[in-house]
């Protein structure tokens, strides 16, 4: 079964910072990978998606990138602002998976102190 | 815009009970899903569809039923709740009919099995 991990699973950083949360896939056979964002009692909001021919993505203070021979993506935050804080989930479409849905990793969940 | 809009928000059944989580979204998507998420155990795909009259299980679609009669709607039943469906359920959906795109989610209904 096709598993993704991310690190921390909880992280806290003064306002300001920049700072990278991780995520790992066992497949490099993805056809797509996204970030997304948890707010308490919401539902996921999609950051960025990048496709398995792309290195990177950027969107405002965001920026994700891609390596899928070594199984990584990271999301890059700059200058970190206290209404970021919220769980932070990366999600693989795999190249077989199909319509069969996204395998999701569980979470960083970021507090970001003012 | 609408997006995908859940109902109801909250629930609590005895078990036993069924009923019905109702999802639509405006957004003339071929591709729609049903997920719960757990603590501890990230999100996980219950069934999916790919177009109005076609559905399909997901990783974890016991005791759950769905149709799709309509582009816009995708309900997911409980035909005899049990304690252990006590969840988070969230209903996403895609632009892409393969599921492949950004997919974009309700705000989740929150059931209690008791």
């Amino acid at each position: 079964k096709q598993e993704v991990t991310q690190i921390p699973a909880a992280l806290s950083v003064p306002e300001g910072e920049n700072l990278v949360l991780n995520c790992s896939f066992t497949d490099s056979a993805i056809y797509n990978l996204q970030w997304f964002r948890q707010d308490p009692g919401k539902g996921l909001t999609s950051l960025l998606l990048i496709q398995s021919s792309q290195r990177e993505q950027t969107s405002g203070r965001l920026n994700a990138s891609l390596d899928k021979s070594s199984g990584r993506s990271t999301l890059y935050i700059a200058a970190s602002q206290p209404g970021d804080s919220a769980t932070y989930l990366c999600a693989v479409n795999y190249s077989g998976g199909g319509a069969d849905g996204l395998t999701f990793g569980k979470g960083t969940h970021l507090i970001i102190q003012p | 815009n609408a997006g995908v809009t859940q109902t109801p928000k909250f629930q609590v059944l005895k078990t036993g009970q069924s009923m019905t989580l109702q999802c639509a979204q405006d957004m003339n998507h071929e591709y729609m899903s049903w997920y719960r998420q757990d603590p501890g155990m990230g999100l996980r795909l219950i069934h999916y569809s790919v177009g109005a009259g076609i559905t399909d299980q997901g990783e974890v679609p016991n005791g759950y039923n769905v149709s799709r009669s309509t582009t816009e709607d995708f309900p997911l039943r409980l035909l005899s709740a049990a304690p252990s469906q006590t969840s988070v359920y969230f209903c996403a959906s895609s632009p892409r009919a393969g599921g492949t795109g950004e997919l974009f989610f309700g705000e989740g209904s929150r059931l209690t099995v008791l």
